[in-house]
C-alpha cells in the first residue's frame, strides 16, 4: 500500500502525559499536513509542511504541540501536557508539488490517529 | 477568506433513490472545490473535484456535482442510493494548497 499511514491508530492516556504520533506520507509528495477533527466536526487545518520546512501553523496549534519534518520524509506531532479537550481524531495529509495534484490543490489523507485524553 | 457551508448534517435516503447533499462555499479566489467521503474507522476518500475544466464533475461511485458560480454551490448528486454510501460526507474548497476549509459534514443514512 503507497497510501498515507499513521500510527498509532488508537491512543488514550491520561490527563497530563505527552504522546507522540507519526505520519508517513506519499513518498513522492513534499507537502505535509496535520489537521485535528472533533466530534461531529470536519477536519481543522493544524500546520503544513514543505520538505523539512513548517510553513504555516493554525492558531489552533497551541505551546503545547509540536510538529516535526526532519528529514523531509515522516513527520512526528507530539502533545504535551495532555488535556481532555485535545481528545480528538488527528489527521495527516500530503500532497505532490508538481502535476495535476498538485494545480488542483488535491490532498491524500492517512486513516487518522484517534487520540482519548481520560 | 474561504469558507463552506454543508446545508445539511443530516440526510436520510432509501435505497434505490436519489441523493442530494447541498454545500455553499464562499472564496476570494477561484477555489478548487472537493467532496470526500469518511466511513467509520477509514480515511477520508476524494470524491470528486472541480478544477474549473467543466462545471458537471463525476467521480467515484456514481456520484456527480455542479459548480454553479452564481449560487456559489457545488451540491454533490447521485441517482440511485446504495447502502454502501452511508457515511459522512464533507464539502472542501481550496484557494491555496495549504488551506483547505472543510464543511461540517452531512451524515447520510441509507434505509432498505
Amino acid at each position: 500500500d503507497t497510501g498515507v499511514s499513521q500510527d498509532p491508530r488508537h491512543k488514550i492516556t491520561k490527563r497530563g502525559q505527552n504522546v507522540t504520533f507519526r505520519c508517513d506520507p506519499i513518498s513522492e509528495h513534499n507537502r505535509l499536513y496535520w489537521y485535528r477533527q472533533t466530534l461531529g466536526q470536519g477536519p481543522e487545518f493544524l500546520t503544513y509542511f514543505q520538505n523539512e520546512a513548517q510553513l504555516e501553523k493554525s492558531r489552533l496549534l497551541s505551546d503545547r504541540f509540536s510538529a516535526e519534518r526532519p528529514k523531509g520524509s515522516f513527520s512526528t506531532l507530539e502533545i504535551q501536557r495532555t488535556e481532555q479537550g485535545d481528545s480528538a481524531m488527528y489527521l495527516c495529509a500530503s500532497s505532490p508539488t508538481s502535476g495535476r495534484a498538485m494545480i488542483y490543490n488535491e490532498q491524500f489523507f492517512g486513516p487518522g490517529t484517534r487520540l482519548t485524553v481520560l | 477568506a474561504q469558507s463552506v457551508t454543508q446545508l445539511d448534517s443530516h440526510v436520510s435516503v432509501s435505497e434505490g433513490t436519489p441523493v442530494l447533499l447541498r454545500c455553499n462555499y464562499s472564496s476570494s479566489y477561484s477555489p478548487s472545490l472537493f467532496w470526500y467521503v469518511q466511513h467509520p474507522n477509514k480515511g477520508l476518500q476524494l470524491l470528486l473535484k472541480y478544477t474549473s475544466a467543466a462545471t458537471l464533475v463525476k467521480g467515484i461511485n456514481g456520484f456527480e456535482a455542479e459548480f454553479k458560480k452564481s449560487e456559489t454551490s457545488f451540491h454533490l448528486t447521485k441517482p440511485s442510493a446504495h447502502m454502501s454510501d452511508a457515511a459522512e460526507y464533507f464539502c472542501v474548497v481550496s484557494d491555496r494548497s495549504n488551506d483547505m476549509r472543510f464543511g461540517a459534514g452531512t451524515r447520510l443514512t441509507v434505509k432498505p
